[in-house]
Formats: C-alpha cells, structure tokens, sequence
C-alpha cells in the first residue's frame, strides 16, 4: 500500500520553462513533507520543505504547494536549468517521536538545453 | 567532508554469505537512520536509532538482518545469510533533532549473486 505516490515515472522540459513534479498522499497523519533530489551514484539531498499549515513555501526557484483537502502537494522549479536533471523523491513524516520519511518513487526530471 | 559517510559503496557477494556496511554521521547528530532503495522504487525505511537505542524498525527488517550503534556514534547494519531479493542501495541519514531534516549518505550498493 503506497501512502505517497508519484504518479508520473519521467518528466521533460525545455530549459527556462517551468517544471512542475507532483505528488499524492493517503496517510491523514502525515503532517509534514519533503522533497529531495537524487542524482545517480549519490543520496538524496533535501531540496524544500512544508509543514501541514502550510499551502505554500518558497526558496529560490523552487515552490512547493500543499493541498490538504486533495492530499496533494506540487514541487515548482522556475526557470528549469539542465543541472536540475536528476530524480525528485517526495517524502512524508507523520506526526508524533517516530520521524521516518516515507517516500514516493520518484519522477526523473530531464531538463533539456 | 562532515557529511554522512558510508562504508563500503560497492559490495558484491555471494547468496548466503553475510555482509555488513558501516555508516558515519554528521558529528553530534543524535538520530540515525537506515533505509533501502530498490530499482525504480523510493528508500524505504528500515530502523533508527536515538543516540545508541535502537527505537523502530520496519517489517522489512527480518530476522537476518542486525543494526547496531554501539556508542551512539558510528552503526553497523549485518545481513545474515543474503539472498538475491536483497540486493538494493542501503542508505544511512542522520538528523540533530526529530524536527530537522534528515541527511543522506551516498549509500551502499549491494549486489546478491
């Protein structure tokens, strides 16, 4: 039972144009979500974050927005650069001690030049 | 380097041969973290500890498997017995306090022949 979702395997934008990567949730008790950034041979690195009182964060070229009610939640990059190629996890943390991130299964992003 | 750092990259073994990989976290960070990541799929979460309690761990934790943090520093995590099924990326992150984010290692690639 897949509690985050990434629904869309790969992405292709055209550089400078907007790239937008989403993401679903199930789990009610996630209160808290992430975006990290994989490139090949190497661990994520966090990118952006929001918490649950949220709907919108900002950093940069990067945007992430929140829909509650829908359990949805959008990563924006504007403009779209070709060092941004790489594969987008989204992860969830539930509330309470336990911290664990649950993860999705990613979109690879291809920026093209 | 005062990142995660994960010891060895690359192991290959034999079915039924044990095996077992290191990681060294951020100085001071009291929280340690082991995941899992197979082809095409996002990290799933295997255990953590808190200083050198081991707190959770995961239904994907068998019985073969062991995790160890001795001294709160540096842990161990064994695998008894591999199996081709256990071939993935393990990836070791570590974290100051439960409300901060989580720092990824570059992982350990293991391959079950």
């Amino acid at each position: 039972d897949q509690q985050v979702k990434q629904n869309s395997p790969s992405l292709s934008v055209q550089e400078g144009r907007i790239s937008i990567l989403n993401c679903d949730y199930t789990n009610s008790m996630f209160d808290y979500f992430l975006w990290y950034k994989k490139y090949p041979a190497e661990g994520p690195t966090f990118l952006i974050s929001i918490s649950s009182i949220k709907d919108k964060n900002e950093d940069g070229r990067f945007t992430v927005f929140l829909n509650k009610s829908a359990k949805h939640l959008s990563l924006h990059i504007v403009p779209s650069q070709p060092g941004d190629s790489a594969v987008y996890f989204c992860a969830a943390l539930p509330s309470g001690s336990a911290r664990q991130l649950t993860f999705g299964s990613g979109t690879q992003l291809t920026v093209l030049p | 380097d005062t990142g995660v750092s994960q010891n060895p990259r690359h192991k290959i073994t034999k079915r039924g041969q044990n095996v077992t990989f290191r990681c060294d976290p951020i100085s001071e960070h009291n929280r340690l973290y082991w995941y899992r990541q197979t082809l095409g799929q996002g990290p799933e979460f295997l255990t953590y500890f808190q200083n050198e309690a081991q707190l959770e761990k995961s239904r994907l934790l068998s019985d073969r498997f062991s995790a160890e943090r001795p001294k709160g520093s540096f842990s161990t995590l064994e695998i008894q017995r591999t199996e081709q099924g256990d071939s993935a990326m393990y990836l070791c992150a570590s974290q100051d306090r439960p409300t901060d984010t989580q720092y990824f290692g570059p992982g350990t690639r293991l391959t079950v022949l």
